[in-house]
């Protein structure tokens, strides 16, 4: 059965530091990967998607990159955080266009 | 721009009492309807799905109604428990996206009274 491991589960950062968020899937080739972002519990926010390695999309403009260094890896990325970053960030994945996602437990990132 | 719109914000009912969550949208070309169950710190787990060919599915206590022509879905839940409390989010992946795009909506708390 196909899984989906996002760590770490939490994380505090300063202000200004650097970040790095992974999500692996497992029991699946070639999945759609998406990063969301949930603020106060309500809400989610699409902020990227990815059809392939290489192949990133962009929905919102932001202070964040996301890259797809291998199939089933997706990584979400900061040179320099604000405190506007804090928040919910939840991994998916899905078989294609038009399936149903499934997610990870997310990680809850504080900035200082 | 196209969205979806949940009701309501917060939902409280007593235990083996049916819930009911309703959730409109505005893109005619949308065919794809999840429901997602979100625990505290969890992710959101996805519960039922329905399609636009479809206008109802069941799975044991929920079930969910989709009229296309009105443009609304509904989540059933039948003699509730006190776990089925936690936030549930409805979805709608719009006709336009070849991706998969989720919107959702806004979410609706249920507390489960014993």
């Amino acid at each position: 059965s196909q899984t989906i491991h996002q760590w770490p589960a939490t994380l505090v950062q300063p202000v200004g530091s650097p970040l790095s968020l992974e999500c692996t899937v497992e029991g699946t080739s070639n999945p759609n990967l998406y990063w969301y972002r949930q603020a106060a519990g309500r809400g989610l926010q699409l902020l990227f998607y990815s059809v392939g390695i290489g192949q990133i999309s962009s929905e919102v403009p932001q202070n964040l990159s996301a890259s797809r260094p291998q199939d089933r890896q997706f990584i979400l990325s900061s040179k320099k955080l604000l405190l506007s970053d804090s928040g919910f960030y939840l991994c998916a994945w899905s078989g294609g266009g038009k399936q149903p996602q499934h997610f990870g437990d997310g990680t809850r990132l504080s900035i200082l | 721009g196209e969205n979806v719109e949940q009701h309501p914000s917060t939902l409280s009912v007593q235990e083996g009492d049916s819930a009911v969550i309703k959730c409109t949208y505005s893109d005619s070309a949308s065919n794809y309807f999840p429901w997602y169950k979100q625990e505290l710190g969890k992710g959101p787990q996805l519960i039922i799905d329905i399609r636009s060919n479809v206008g109802e599915k069941k799975d044991q206590r929920i079930a969910v109604t989709l009229n296309k022509t009105a443009k609304h879905f509904s989540l059933h839940i039948t003699e509730t428990q006190p776990e089925d409390s936690a936030v549930y989010f409805c979805a709608a992946i719009l006709g336009g996206t070849s991706y998969g795009k989720l919107t959702f909506g806004q979410g609706t708390i249920l507390t489960v009274h014993p």
